[in-house]
């Protein structure tokens, strides 16, 4: 059974940081791994996909890596700001049934300016 | 736009009162989920669907119900809502490739609370 495990549960930084946030999963046979950020009581929206092909996905100020053999991703985020103020989730297909998405519990990253 | 879209956003109802929570997706997708969101407990599936007419249960399809008529919509319907199916509730839909599965979109997410 698919477990994904996110480690910080919460972050605290100060504006302008260099931050990274980090996903584990237990099964590396996975297509692809997403990244989401879910702000107070909102939906889900969608940072990155990285395929399973990819070690390496970038957005803006946010770049995503993965490395299936040791089954982790990271999400690092640069120069953070108060507007990234957000839960931010990881996602791996796969799991009891077809497309489900198995999520890690969160990172709760609050940047204070 | 890409969009899924879920009606109502917020729902406070009475035990036993039969309701409907709609899904829309304008993206063509063959499948679309539903999941339910509670503290401590993350992102759990309900029920999902790989096109028209085929629906399978997810992890927590107890209480639940959904029908898949046309490609673009997945209602999820709770014919006697309980207390303990307060939460927040969320639509998801992905396209069906090769590689078993790529992005998945969300929509905004409905909190309903049953009293």
């Amino acid at each position: 059974k698919q477990e994904v495990t996110q480690i910080p549960a919460a972050l605290s930084v100060p504006e302008g940081e260099n931050l990274v946030l980090n996903c584990s999963f237990t099964d590396s046979a996975i297509y692809n791994l997403q990244w989401f950020r879910q702000d107070p009581g909102k939906g889900l929206t969608s940072l990155l996909l990285i395929q399973s092909s990819q070690r390496e996905q970038t957005s803006g100020r946010l770049n995503a890596s993965l490395d299936k053999s040791s089954g982790r991703s990271t999400l690092y985020i640069a120069a953070s700001q108060p507007g990234d103020s957000a839960t931010y989730l990881c996602a791996v297909p796969g799991g009891t049934s077809y497309g489900k998405l198995t999520f890690g519990q969160g990172t709760i990253l609050t940047v204070h300016p | 736009e890409a969009q899924v879209t879920q009606n109502p956003r917020y729902l406070i109802t009475v035990t036993g009162k039969k309701l409907t929570v709609t899904c829309s997706q304008n993206m063509n997708h063959e499948y679309m989920s539903w999941y339910r969101q509670d503290p401590g407990l993350g992102l759990r599936q309900i029920y999902y669907s790989m096109n028209v007419e085929v629906t399978d249960k997810g992890d927590v399809p107890e209480g639940y119900k959904v029908s898949r008529k046309e490609k673009r919509n997945f209602p999820l319907i709770l014919e006697s809502p309980s207390p303990n199916q307060t939460s927040l509730y969320f639509c998801a839909s992905s396209s069906r490739q090769s590689t078993m599965n790529t992005e998945a979109f969300f929509g905004q997410g409905t909190r309903l609370t049953v009293v």
